[in-house]
């Protein structure tokens, strides 16, 4: 069954520290696998795209890995912000059925 | 550019009630169109999409429909609206084929918060 699961469910931080969440998935075959960043009350915004042969990619603040052999992704964020404050979304799409089938989502909250 | 509107940005409604919700996009001709809900604590569950005018594909069984009347108008809509059917109802659109290639991904319309009470 296409799965995608991330953790932790929340996180609360200090402003100006780092972090990272993590999204394991199960979708097979595998087409890409995109963050999203939604604020609350908002819909989702897109964060970046990985490819299976891309590792590393980064957006500003932003840096995303992909394992694409354990099936694992990873969004770090620096230097942590207020308005980093939101829950992050990991979604895979699968070449298979065209399908993209979405986390439940990391809630971030960073503190001043 | 292309925007994606939705509203209401929040609506509460009685059990029994009809439903209405549109999105409609602009700055683009011939999306696809797509229909989600987010359910608490759930990953977004999509439950319709149009590649065209008056084309609906319905993902699961549900209580609610979708209609396309215009090229870049969405409509979800309800006769009855049950209490399972709160949540976060979110737009989104991508621009070309579908399956829309790999590289597309969606462009979300900002949600609207659904409570039936």
């Amino acid at each position: 069954k296409n799965q995608v699961e991330q953790s932790p469910q929340s996180l609360i931080i200090l402003e100006g520290k780092n972090c990272t969440l993590q999204c394991n998935y199960t979708v097979s075959p595998f087409s890409n696998l995109r963050w999203y960043k939604q604020d609350t009350g908002r819909g989702p915004v897109s964060l970046t795209i990985m490819t299976f042969s891309e590792n590393t990619k980064s957006n500003g603040r932003y840096t995303a890995t992909l394992d694409a052999d354990t099936k694992q992704s990873s969004l770090h964020i620096t230097a942590s912000q207020l308005s980093d404050s939101a829950s992050y979304i990991c979604v895979v799409r699968s070449s298979g059925t065209y399908k993209y089938i979405f986390g439940t989502g990391t809630r971030l909250k960073v503190l001043a | 550019s292309q925007t994606i509107h939705q509203w209401p940005a929040t609506l509460v409604q009685p059990v029994g009630s009809p439903l209405s919700l549109e999105c409609t996009v602009e700055g683009t001709s011939n999306p696809n169109l797509y229909w989600y809900r987010q359910a608490a604590g759930r990953g977004l569950q999509l439950l319709f999409y149009s590649v065209g005018i008056g084309q609906i594909s319905s993902e699961v069984p549900q209580n609610l429909s979708a209609s396309r009347p215009q090229d870049r108008q969405f409509i979800l809509s309800s006769k009855k609206l049950l209490l399972s059917d709160s949540g976060f109802y979110l737009c989104a659109w991508i621009q070309g084929l579908h399956p829309p290639l790999s590289s597309y991904g969606y462009t979300f319309g900002s949600g609207t918060r659904l409570t039936v009470v």
